[in-house]
């Protein structure tokens, strides 16, 4: 299995307060992305990172904020957290090679009240 | 914008049986994987099976096939002699060949294998 954790592994928070949600690599890869599953919906990109300090938007970034100061953390920020950020939240990583293939960690569940 | 569609929310069949999950994609893309990915109940998303769309062939892993239908943007799961391991949620998945390798996923289809 690849080395990915992520923590907290379930949070309730309250409407309005901030959270950040961390993801660690020890597989030393380039890539690392946020998703959110949703039912219906499967998975949606929030942002993802190609690189130290080099990160972009996916298809549901509002809302979301990312940063990635180490090649092995990226953390995703709620800045002020809605009801409508209830979800599971997944990160993944990738080597960027041929393979294509990304691994993805255990998943937050997030709760806003 | 790539899009993924899976069809079928729900799907149940017996132990043993052979069971075909599918998925339609749309994209103005040549190149591009396609991907299965299976979630149970433990919600680890596991990869199932990979397809590159200039291979014709279709890939195999396994139990597991696909009927990879380039033309009518097809990209089809079979599972043979179904266990009850199977039981899970699949999402099928599309990535661009080029870029960052941003996944766009269906909705996912949940599979039930009965004893």
């Amino acid at each position: 299995d690849a080395g990915i954790t992520q923590s907290p592994r379930h949070k309730v928070t309250e409407t309005g307060t901030p959270v950040t949600l961390r993801c660690h690599q020890t597989e030393n890869h380039r890539y690392m992305y946020w998703y959110r599953q949703d039912p219906g919906h499967g998975l949606r990109l929030i942002h993802y990172s190609y690189g130290v300090k080099d990160t972009d938007k996916g298809e549901v970034s509002d809302g979301y904020s990312v940063s990635r100061s180490k090649t092995e953390d990226f953390l995703l920020t709620l800045e002020s957290a809605t009801s409508s950020q209830t979800s599971v939240y997944f990160c993944a990583i990738s080597e960027g090679l041929a393979t294509y293939e990304q691994y993805f960690g255990p998943g937050t569940r997030l709760t806003v009240t | 914008a790539q899009t993924v569609t899976q069809s079928q929310p729900e799907m149940s069949v017996q132990e043993a049986e052979t069971v075909t999950l599918s998925c339609t994609y749309d994209t103005s893309e040549n190149n591009y994987y396609l991907f299965w990915y299976k979630q149970p109940p433990s919600r680890q998303m596991i990869l199932v099976i990979r397809q590159e769309a200039y291979k014709q062939q279709n890939a195999t892993e396994n139990r597991f096939s696909v009927n990879f239908q380039k033309a009518a943007k097809s990209f089809s799961l079979k599972i043979s002699d179904s266990q009850l391991g199977d039981t899970a949620m699949y999402f099928c998945a599309f990535m661009g060949h080029q870029g960052a390798q941003k996944l766009v996923f269906g909705q996912g289809t949940r599979l039930t294998i009965n004893p």
